[in-house]
């Protein structure tokens, strides 16, 4: 079934840990974005991709990295976790005509999101 | 910055109409609308490219004003489905794709 599938679905990290966050699409969408949702605080990007090799910062990108080694996986890693960043993580994804268009045109495709917990 | 929505939460009777307003303090090239279940992905409903497009989905539809930076969502004869959390997504010229603050809808029969 195509789609993007997220893993894992659900998480508790001691704070201090590494943790990398799996996101897989088979839709062969150009550009991939990491969400993060707090409550009352709707969704805030961390990361984003607009094509294989480059990534770019979000609205919130401090204790998050990521790489874009091919077009279909996009894993977001914590480097040293934080209980600040206990949160819900929804892993995106958009088609575009080009590499070249210069924002989404099309609409996001979401994972189911990894709820994560750091105590 | 995050894109403002107004109202922030809103209580519906079933068959009421409501309007969700998405205010940008950057330039928009194209604005986005989602629907957010509790517990769920957000689901895409429309999307608008030019100013002053107006799109339908069913009895949802969506206009965007390109000079004022702005774009709203017109729900008409609500139903109990349409109970859920919306935002507004804003591309203002790169990938780097934001929402707004978000707008809870509560349908009640």
């Amino acid at each position: 079934i195509a789609g993007i599938t997220q893993a894992p679905t659900s998480q508790i990290l001691a704070a201090g840990r590494r943790m990398t966050l799996r996101c897989t699409q088979d839709m062969r969408h150009n550009a991939m974005y990491w969400y993060r949702q707090d409550l009352g605080l709707g969704l805030r990007l961390i990361h984003y991709s607009n094509t294989a090799g480059t990534t770019g910062k979000g609205e919130v990108p401090d204790g998050y990295s990521v790489s874009r080694a091919n077009t279909d996986d996009f894993p977001l890693t914590l480097a040293s976790a934080v209980p600040s960043q206990t949160s819900v993580y929804f892993c995106a994804s958009s088609d575009s005509d080009s590499p070249e268009e210069e924002f989404p045109s099309s609409p996001l495709h979401f994972g189911n999101g990894t709820r994560l917990t750091v105590t | 910055q995050q894109p403002v929505q107004s109202p922030q939460a809103v209580i519906l009777r079933e068959g009421e109409d409501a309007v969700i307003n998405c205010s940008s303090s950057k330039a928009l090239y194209s604005v986005h609308w989602y629907r957010q279940k509790h517990g769920e992905a957000p689901v895409f409903l429309m999307i608008l490219l030019k100013g002053g497009e107006q799109k339908g989905h069913e009895k949802i539809s969506a206009s965007f004003n390109e000079k004022k930076q702005q774009s709203s969502l017109y729900l008409t004869a609500s139903q109990l489905s349409y109970s859920g959390t919306y935002f507004c997504g804003t591309a203002t010229g790169t990938y780097k794709y934001i929402f707004g603050t978000g707008t809870r809808l509560k349908v009640l029969a």
